[in-house]
C-alpha cells in the first residue's frame, strides 16, 4: 500500500524534552516536507528536503531539526527550544519541487506538551 | 509578498445550494494555483489545480489573473462536500514551495 506514514498519531511530551516525529514514504519521491497546522493559520512550512542528505529551512524552522539520510525517511525533531510546540504536524512528499507537482500528505501527528 | 487569502473561515450552505469558496492571491510572477481538501478523519489531498482545467466532484475553479483570484465553485452542494478547503499557490518565486491560505471550513446543511 503506497503512501506516507506518520507515527505516532498522538504524542505527549513533557516540557524541556526533545521528541522525534517519524515520516516514511514508499512513493519514491525525492522531495519531502514538514508542516505545522494551527487553527486559522493554514499550513506553515518548517523544513523541506529536495534530495537525500540535503534540507532547507522553511518559514518557522526555529526550535526544530530534521535529517534526510534515506530517501524514504524524513524525521522531525521538536527540541526544547521550540517555544510553542503543541500543534498538529503534517509530513508531505512530492516527486520533486517544480511546476505542477502534487503534494501527498500523511495522516499527521498531534503533539501535546504537558 | 507572496500570499494566499481565504477570507471566510467558515461557510455554511444548504444542500443543493451553490457554493463559492473564495481565494485571492498576491504573487509577482505566474503562479500555479491549487485547491486541497481535508475531509473529516482523512488526509489532506489535492482537489484540483488550475492548469488541469477539469471538474472534480463537481467543483471547478478558474484562475482570474486580473482579479488575482482562484475561487472554487460548485453549482449544487452535497452533504459529502463538508470539509476543510485550502487554497495554495506555487511558483518560481517561492522556489516551488506551496504557500497556503488559512483554509475555509465548509458545512453543508441537510
Amino acid at each position: 500500500d503506497g503512501g506516507i506514514t506518520q507515527s505516532p498519531k498522538y504524542l505527549f511530551r513533557k516540557e524541556g524534552q526533545n521528541v522525534t516525529l517519524s515520516c516514511e514514504q514508499n512513493l519514491n519521491h525525492d522531495a519531502m516536507y514538514w508542516y505545522r497546522q494551527d487553527p486559522g493559520q493554514g499550513l506553515r512550512l518548517i523544513y523541506y528536503s529536495q534530495i537525500v542528505n540535503d534540507f532547507q529551512k522553511g518559514d518557522i524552522a526555529e526550535g526544530y531539526s530534521v535529517s534526510r539520510e534515506k530517501k524514504e525517511s524524513f524525521p522531525l525533531t521538536v527540541t526544547s527550544a521550540q517555544k510553542n510546540p503543541t500543534a498538529f504536524y503534517l509530513c508531505a512528499s512530492s516527486i520533486g519541487a517544480g511546476w505542477g507537482t502534487e503534494a501527498f500528505f500523511g495522516q499527521g501527528t498531534r503533539l501535546t506538551v504537558v | 509578498a507572496q500570499r494566499v487569502t481565504q477570507p471566510e473561515k467558515l461557510l455554511s450552505v444548504f444542500k443543493g445550494a451553490p457554493v463559492e469558496l473564495k481565494c485571492n492571491y498576491s504573487y509577482s510572477g505566474s503562479p500555479e494555483l491549487f485547491w486541497y481538501v481535508q475531509y473529516s478523519r482523512q488526509r489532506l489531498q489535492l482537489l484540483l489545480r488550475h492548469i488541469s482545467r477539469e471538474s472534480i466532484k463537481g467543483f471547478t475553479a478558474d484562475l482570474n489573473k486580473g482579479e488575482t483570484s482562484f475561487h472554487l465553485k460548485k453549482p449544487f452542494a452535497q452533504e459529502e462536500d463538508s470539509a476543510m478547503y485550502y487554497c495554495a499557490l506555487s511558483g518560481e518565486d517561492s522556489n516551488y514551495q506551496l504557500i497556503w491560505g488559512a483554509g475555509t471550513k465548509l458545512i453543508i446543511k441537510p
